[in-house]
């Protein structure tokens, strides 16, 4: 039974360019969370995604979006990065209305 | 201003001894409560978990306790192996639906020494 899985696992980008990172989720499950980590930090919620929209939302700009596809996939997009947006990005998957959520590896991301 | 606070960055224990790790959080309205562990190159892997309905829930070496009252938990580890050696997330949630955010602290280190 296949885990969540994230690409790319490590990401280089300079500040101004726009990123995309996707997930698969667990099998099984339907919901799509996202969570950003910064150094010496606990991960921070940015958004969840249930029947391919985006139903809550932490406290991010508008530069992050996101999407989820038929298949309960998704993809995390960061227009104009900034060198703070410099972080392990994890991807977490559920099952709705009950279920624990569980993590994929994560995306490092570095903004130069 | 943190709602969930793990006030000891790291903790160090002798193979075979307990460790206890705390968890403190602000909002009444968290009811459900996690702890993951995270090993380096790897995302949080869920470890156990507890509702507010209760103030035990074991799983093996692995025991958390909740006093909501003073918005308080811990795990326990017991024995302590080299491998438990990793860094370890409380999280909460308002509800244990599979769509309700997680709020974490910033994780305790926790070593081994064999």
């Amino acid at each position: 039974d296949a885990g969540v899985t994230q690409s790319p696992t490590h990401l280089i980008k300079t500040r101004g360019q726009q990123v995309t990172l996707r997930c698969s989720p667990k099998s099984g499950h339907d919901t799509v969370s996202w969570y950003q980590q910064a150094l010496g930090q606990g991960p921070q919620f940015i958004f969840q995604y249930y029947e391919e929209e985006e139903r809550q939302r932490g406290n991010f700009p508008d530069r992050f979006s996101g999407h989820q596809f038929p298949n309960y996939s998704s993809e995390l997009n960061v227009n104009a990065l900034l060198l703070g947006d410099s972080a392990l990005y994890l991807c977490a998957s559920s099952l709705v209305p009950s279920g624990t959520q569980y993590f994929g590896p994560g995306t490092r991301l570095l903004v130069l | 201003d943190q709602q969930v606070k793990q006030n000891s960055p790291s903790l160090s224990v002798q193979e075979g001894r307990i460790s206890i790790l705390n968890c403190d959080y602000t909002n009444s309205m968290f009811d459900y409560f996690l702890w993951y562990k995270k090993y380096p190159a790897e995302g949080p892997t869920f470890l156990i978990s507890i509702s507010s309905i209760k103030d035990k829930n074991e799983d093996g070496r692995f025991t958390v306790f909740l006093n909501k009252s003073a918005k308080h938990l811990s795990l326990h580890i017991v024995p302590s192996q080299p491998g438990d050696s990793a860094v370890y997330f409380c999280a909460a949630s308002a509800a244990n639906s599979g769509n309700t955010p997680l709020v974490f602290g910033k994780g305790t280190r926790l070593s081994v020494i064999a």
